[in-house]
């Protein structure tokens, strides 16, 4: 039971690149979110997922794209890379709310765009 | 909208000591309430967690945690920390008003335990 996994690690990226980032999940939950972590800014929700096939924003969606195609994957897009999109950048899901919605982190992705 | 206020950024403590981080929240309905610790390098870890019941609520490693209502706080609390306990600690809150299984985040509190 592997929990969640991201894929890759790190990345550096220059301005204006694209990229995707993976998320997987071996829970079975329907839930699934993408959070950045800033220095003094705590985690920030970019988008989110409620289950397969439908997403929704965040608080921070700007400049991200995401898809949930299958329920055990949340993909994250970057269309066009920003300096400001620098940042570690963390998935995680969770149960529904009956379950009493404790999220399951993954361990993170370390972008920096150039 | 919901919001975390970790007043603590950093707290720097000798081993053995007590600590107590300041989590408040600004929502009037019904909540959520946790607690996670980043250790350095590492993934966010559930350290504890508030649904209902008894408004203390004990995790892992000695840690614990007390929700009052009246004062919109859930504040973390270890008796005797240690140096392995250096890490980043945050609070967080679900608003239960629909729409999603969202936490909102507090800032973050910085912790490190010196020998």
């Amino acid at each position: 039971n592997a929990g969640v996994t991201q894929t890759p690690k790190f990345r550096v990226l220059k301005t204006g690149q694209s990229m995707t980032l993976l998320c997987a999940q071996d829970m079975n939950h329907e839930y699934m979110y993408w959070y950045r972590q800033d220095p003094g800014m705590g985690l920030r929700l970019i988008h989110y997922s409620v289950g397969e096939g439908t997403t929704a924003k965040g608080e921070v969606p700007d400049g991200y794209n995401v898809s949930r195609l299958k329920k055990q994957n949340f993909l994250l897009g970057l269309e066009s890379a920003a300096p400001s999109q620098t940042s570690v950048y963390f998935c995680a899901s969770s149960y529904d709310r009956g379950q009493g919605n404790e999220q399951f982190f993954g361990p993170g992705t370390r972008l920096t765009v150039l | 909208a919901q919001s975390v206020s970790q007043h603590n950024h950093h707290v720097i403590l000798s081993e053995a000591a007590s600590l107590e981080l300041g989590c408040n929240y600004s929502y009037g309905g019904t909540v959520n309430l946790f607690w996670y610790v980043q250790y350095p390098g590492q993934h966010l870890q559930l350290l504890l967690k508030y649904f209902s019941g008894d408004p203390l609520v004990k995790g892992i490693k000695g840690f614990e945690a007390e929700f009052i209502k009246s004062k919109f706080s859930f504040n973390l609390r270890k008796p005797s920390v240690q140096w392995s306990d250096t890490a980043e600690y945050f609070c967080a809150v679900n608003a239960l008003t629909g729409g999603g299984n969202k936490l909102t985040f507090g800032t973050g509190t910085q912790l490190k335990v010196e020998l």
